[in-house]
C-alpha cells in the first residue's frame, strides 16, 4: 500500500503557482520523497525528489516540513501542459534495496485557462 | 539520448493466447523495472532486474507471467496464457543508481507503455 495521502483532485489557473500537498506521516529516516506525474496516455515522468532539505529544479520545487511528515510540490507557473496526475511516493534508498515505486491514487491537477 | 522504448505499443489478443512484451532500457542503465496498471487501478510494481538478475519479483501476479533479461540489456515480459484480467497498460522503466555527497540518486525513466487488451 502507498504510504502517502494526497487530495484526489485540484484546480489551478494557468500562470499561477500550483501547490500540491502530500502527507507521509509514517515516513522513516532513510526514506526519500519522490514526485512523479503522468500526463494522459504517457508513462510516468520524474519531477523531483528530496530527503529533508528543500529542493528545486527546472520543473518544480519540493518543500519538506521539518518533521518530514508532509511535503508540497510547487509548480511555479502552471501551464495547460501541466495538467496530469501527480504522484507523491516515499521509498528507501540503498545499494541493495529494491527501487520499486509504490504508486497511490495521486492528485489529478487540472490547469484551467 | 534515446529514452526507454517498448514494443508493441498496443496488443489485442484472445484469452488463452500468448503475448510477449519487450522493453529496451536507456543504454547503460543496470536497473530495469516492470509495472502495470489494470483498468481502474493504481500503477503496480511487477519486478526489478539489476543487470540480468531478478532483484525483486514480489509483484508478479502468478506463474503465467515470465520476465527475462538475458545479457542484461533488453527485457521481455511474457504472459502465457493470457486472461481477461491481464488487460491493462504495462510500463517499463530503467535507471542508474549513484551515491554522492551522502545522497542516493536514482531516477526511473518510464517508457510509453504497452496497452494490452485480452478479449
Amino acid at each position: 500500500d502507498a504510504k502517502t495521502t494526497q487530495p484526489t483532485s485540484m484546480d489551478c489557473a494557468e500562470g499561477r503557482a500550483a501547490n500540491l500537498p502530500c502527507n507521509h506521516s509514517t515516513i522513516s529516516g532513510n526514506e526519500y520523497v519522490y514526485w512523479y506525474r503522468q500526463i494522459h496516455s504517457q508513462g510516468p515522468q520524474y519531477i523531483i525528489h528530496g530527503l529533508k532539505n528543500n529542493e528545486t529544479n527546472e520543473m518544480a520545487s519540493l518543500i519538506i516540513t521539518e518533521d518530514r511528515k508532509s511535503s508540497t510540490l510547487i509548480l511555479p507557473h502552471a501551464t495547460l501542459r501541466d495538467t496530469a496526475v501527480y504522484y507523491c511516493i516515499v521509498r528507501v534508498h540503498g545499494s541493495s534495496n529494491t527501487g520499486k515505486l509504490i504508486f497511490g491514487q495521486g492528485t489529478t491537477l487540472q490547469v484551467k485557462p | 539520448e534515446a529514452g526507454v522504448t517498448q514494443f508493441p505499443s498496443h496488443s489485442v489478443i484472445e484469452k488463452g493466447q500468448t503475448v510477449t512484451l519487450r522493453c529496451d532500457p536507456i543504454s547503460g542503465h543496470d536497473n530495469l523495472y516492470w509495472y502495470r496498471r489494470v483498468m481502474g487501478k493504481e500503477i503496480k510494481f511487477l519486478l526489478h532486474f539489476v543487470k540480468e538478475s531478478k532483484q525483486d519479483e514480489s509483484g508478479m501476479p502468478n506463474n503465467r507471467f515470465l520476465a527475462e533479461r538475458t545479457g542484461g540489456t533488453y527485457s521481455t515480459l511474457k504472459v502465457q496464457p493470457a486472461e481477461l484480467e491481464d488487460s491493462g497498460v504495462y510500463f517499463c522503466a530503467s535507471s542508474h543508481r549513484s551515491f554522492a555527497t551522502s545522497v542516493y540518486r536514482e531516477t526511473q525513466y518510464f517508457g510509453p507503455g504497452t496497452r494490452l487488451l485480452v478479449l
